[in-house]
């Protein structure tokens, strides 16, 4: 099946500065590539998202990047800000109807 | 607009009993899907409710098992608890269709003792 790898487990950035993380994955059949923020005590949310037909995505400070011949995408964040602290979640399907093989997570620390 | 919703929020129970999760999707949603989320872990596929019926499953024992009503609502229920199944439990809605995107609740954390 699927597996998904994310890196790095931790991230600590000054506000203002850039965030990036970075998920491979195994299944070249994978089509849908969608990013969570879960922050304490609530469900994942979803942020941005991007399919197999396209290689990148930006909406406002959050952009994803896609290499289907590398297997692995990528999330950055931009002026970072101390309410973007969370932990953030990459996920990917060979599928549609909603079955998402998550990474482990990143923690994601900005500091004023 | 009320997002998916979830209950209880905090559920204690301990090895051997039962518990029941219950989930209402978003509004025009017509898909439920669960998941388990360990402590700082990423969440598990347990399966997926469509049309009342299970139309995919992960890698999760019989103890699991749930059920999708009428109104799309569904609920988890698990057996015979392991401390093992201590997680927050996710439930998450969508839309058939080819822009289907994943939207979660809250979720109930379940502990075992």
């Amino acid at each position: 099946g699927e597996n998904v790898e994310q890196h790095p487990s931790t991230l600590s950035v000054q506000e203002g500065d850039s965030a990036v993380i970075k998920c491979t994955y195994s299944d070249s059949a994978s089509n849908y590539f969608p990013w969570y923020k879960q922050e304490l005590g609530k469900g994942p949310q979803l942020i941005i998202d991007i399919r197999s037909n396209v290689g990148e995505k930006k909406d406002q400070r959050i952009a994803v990047t896609l290499n289907k011949t590398a297997k692995h995408f990528s999330l950055h964040i931009t002026e970072t800000q101390p309410e973007d602290s969370a932990v953030y979640f990459c996920a990917a399907s060979t599928d549609s109807w909603g079955k998402l093989q998550f990474g482990a997570g990143t923690q994601v620390v900005v500091t004023p | 607009d009320a997002g998916v919703t979830q209950s209880p929020t905090h559920l204690i129970k301990t090895r051997g009993q039962q518990v029941t999760l219950r989930c209402s999707p978003k509004s025009g949603h017509d898909t439920v899907s669960w998941y388990q989320q360990a402590l700082g872990q990423g969440p598990q596929f347990i399966f997926q409710y469509y049309e009342e019926e299970e139309r995919q499953r992960g890698n999760f024992p019989d103890r699991f098992s749930g059920h999708q009503f009428p109104n799309y609502s569904s609920e988890l229920n698990v057996n015979a608890l392991l401390l093992g199944d201590s997680a927050l439990y996710l439930c998450a809605s969508s839309t058939t269709g080819l822009d289907e995107k994943l939207f979660f609740g809250s979720g109930t954390q379940l502990s075992v003792l």
